[in-house]
C-alpha cells in the first residue's frame, strides 16, 4: 500500500547533527513532491522543507534555514532531512508528507512520524 | 508569510451534533488553497478537504468545506465517536511558506 515510513529520530546533544530518513513505498516516489513537517510536544504542526519531485528546487521554514538540508534519491525511493546546530526548540517529532497534484498540492499522505530531542 | 488563526481553540460537543470550525487568513489565500487535517492522539495528521470544499478520498460526506479568500470553515455534522480530535486548516499551493493554523481541538461535551 501506499506508505511513508520515517527513521532516524533519537536522543541528540545541542550543536549535534542527526540525518532523518522517510522511505516510500506503494506509488512512483519520483513524480511527486515532499515535504517535512514538525510538531513540538503538545504543539501544532510546523511546515519545515519542500523538496521538488526531481530535488531540482528546495524551499525551507526561516527557523531552519541555514540548518537542515532537504535531500532526496530517487533510485532509493527515500528523502533526507540533514538536521545540523540543533537546538532544545527542534525537539519535535518529524514528519514527511507527499504532496498531492491532484488536490493542488495538499499533503494526502503522510508517515508515522520520528521523534526527535534536543537535550543535553 | 500567511498567517492562519482558528477558533474556537476548544470546541466541546456531544456526539449527533453539529461542528463549525473557523480559519481566517491574514491574507487571501491563493486559488483556495486551503486544507483541513484531522489528527488523533498518537496519530499523523490526515486529509480531510483540500481547495477549501474538496472531500478527500475516503472521508465521509458529514465533513464539509466551505469560504474563499480569508474566511474558512469545515463543518461536521452529526458527530460520531472518531471524530473528537485536533483539527488544522493550512494554506499550501502558492510560495512557501505552507502555514498551518494554531489547531481547533473537538472534545466530548
Amino acid at each position: 500500500q501506499v506508505q511513508l515510513v520515517e527513521s532516524g529520530g533519537g536522543v541528540v546533544q545541542p550543536g549535534r547533527s542527526l540525518r532523518l530518513s522517510c522511505a516510500a513505498s506503494g506509488f512512483t516516489f519520483s513524480s511527486y513532491g515532499i515535504h517535512w513537517v514538525r510538531q513540538a510536544p503538545g504543539k501544532g504542526l510546523e511546515w519545515v522543507a519542500l523538496i521538488w519531485y526531481d530535488g531540482s528546487d528546495k524551499y525551507y521554514a526561516d527557523s531552519v534555514k541555514g540548518r537542515f538540508t532537504i535531500s532526496r534519491d530517487n533510485s532509493k525511493n527515500t528523502l533526507y532531512l540533514q538536521t545540523n546546530s540543533l537546538r532544545a526548540d527542534d525537539t519535535a517529532v518529524y514528519y514527511c508528507a507527499r504532496e498531492a497534484p491532484t488536490t493542488g498540492g495538499a499533503f494526502d499522505i503522510w508517515g508515522q512520524g520520528t521523534m526527535v530531542t534536543v537535550s543535553s | 508569510e500567511i498567517v492562519l488563526t482558528q477558533s474556537p481553540g476548544t470546541l466541546s460537543l456531544s456526539p449527533g451534533e453539529r461542528a463549525t470550525l473557523s480559519c481566517r487568513a491574514s491574507q487571501s489565500v491563493t486559488s483556495s488553497y486551503l486544507a483541513w487535517y484531522q489528527q488523533r492522539p498518537g496519530q499523523a495528521p490526515r486529509l480531510l478537504i483540500y481547495a477549501a470544499s474538496s472531500r478527500a478520498t475516503g472521508i465521509p460526506d458529514r465533513f464539509s468545506g466551505s469560504g474563499s479568500g480569508t474566511d474558512f470553515t469545515l463543518t461536521i455534522t452529526r458527530l460520531e465517536p472518531e471524530d473528537f480530535a485536533v483539527y488544522y486548516c493550512q494554506q499550501y499551493g502558492s510560495s512557501p511558506p505552507f502555514t498551518f493554523g494554531q489547531g481547533t481541538k473537538l472534545e466530548i461535551k
